[in-house]
């Protein structure tokens, strides 16, 4: 366990309108990363952290942006949400290096966009 | 083509089976990690693994780099060990993902 907490857990949200989820966690890890999860996909990138400010774009980043202004939080932002953005967004981090540290996830946040 | 390919996509099993469950790849990687993922909950890292074999409890996990694959076994599966199992690779700092194996122990 990383004490990795996400926020919101659920959250239901109307076409056009911002949405911005938490990931925090509470052992200084450098890289962290949010991805969604959808029906018939693999989990899928949308961007990644490996550091405060900063921050580089997965291969779904479209509609989507993040900040890291703390090593605890990483925040992803929808700054107009739309229907395909309906997804269950998971944040990891990656204990030790990106390229060979243990990985740990959050439990989630399932988003609905109306 | 997917670059991480898991067979099967789903798996039912009787209680106390073994079952084997196979992630091929077509990157080359720095590790491996199998994952866990219980009906509507979070992602738990079982494995990770950059060569051999490794085992935790009755779960065993091998790999074998030179033809890029891997499997993960259960021995003495119990409805318990219900869940999506997942593998992904780590190829430079990036994760790739299969689509998952869903299994169904029943009693």
């Amino acid at each position: 366990d990383a004490g990795i907490t996400q926020s919101p857990r659920h959250k239901v949200t109307e076409t056009g309108t911002p949405v911005t989820l938490r990931c925090h966690q509470t052992e200084n890890h450098r890289y962290m990363y949010w991805y969604r999860q959808d029906p018939g996909h693999g989990l899928r990138l949308i961007h990644y952290s490996y550091g405060v400010k900063d921050t580089d774009k997965g291969e779904v980043s479209d509609g989507y942006s993040v900040s890291r202004s703390k090593t605890e939080d990483f925040l992803l932002t929808l700054e107009s949400a739309t229907s395909s953005q309906t997804s269950v967004y998971f944040c990891a981090i990656s204990k030790g290096t990106a390229s060979t540290g243990e990985l740990f996830f959050g439990e989630g946040s399932r988003l609905t966009v109306l | 083509k997917n670059e991480v390919e898991q067979s099967p996509q789903n798996l039912t099993a009787q209680e106390g089976e073994f079952i084997t469950i196979n992630c091929s790849y077509s990157v080359g990687i720095s590790a491996l990690h199998w994952l866990q993922q219980h009906p509507g909950g979070g992602i738990v890292s079982l494995f990770m693994l950059s060569s051999g074999k490794k085992k935790h409890g009755r779960l065993i996990a091998t790999i074998n780099i030179q033809e890029k694959h891997s499997s993960l076994h259960i021995t003495a599966s119990h409805p318990r060990d219900s869940a999506v199992y997942i593998c992904a690779v780590r190829n430079t700092d990036k994760l790739i993902f299969g689509t998952g194996t869903r299994l169904q122990v029943f009693p």
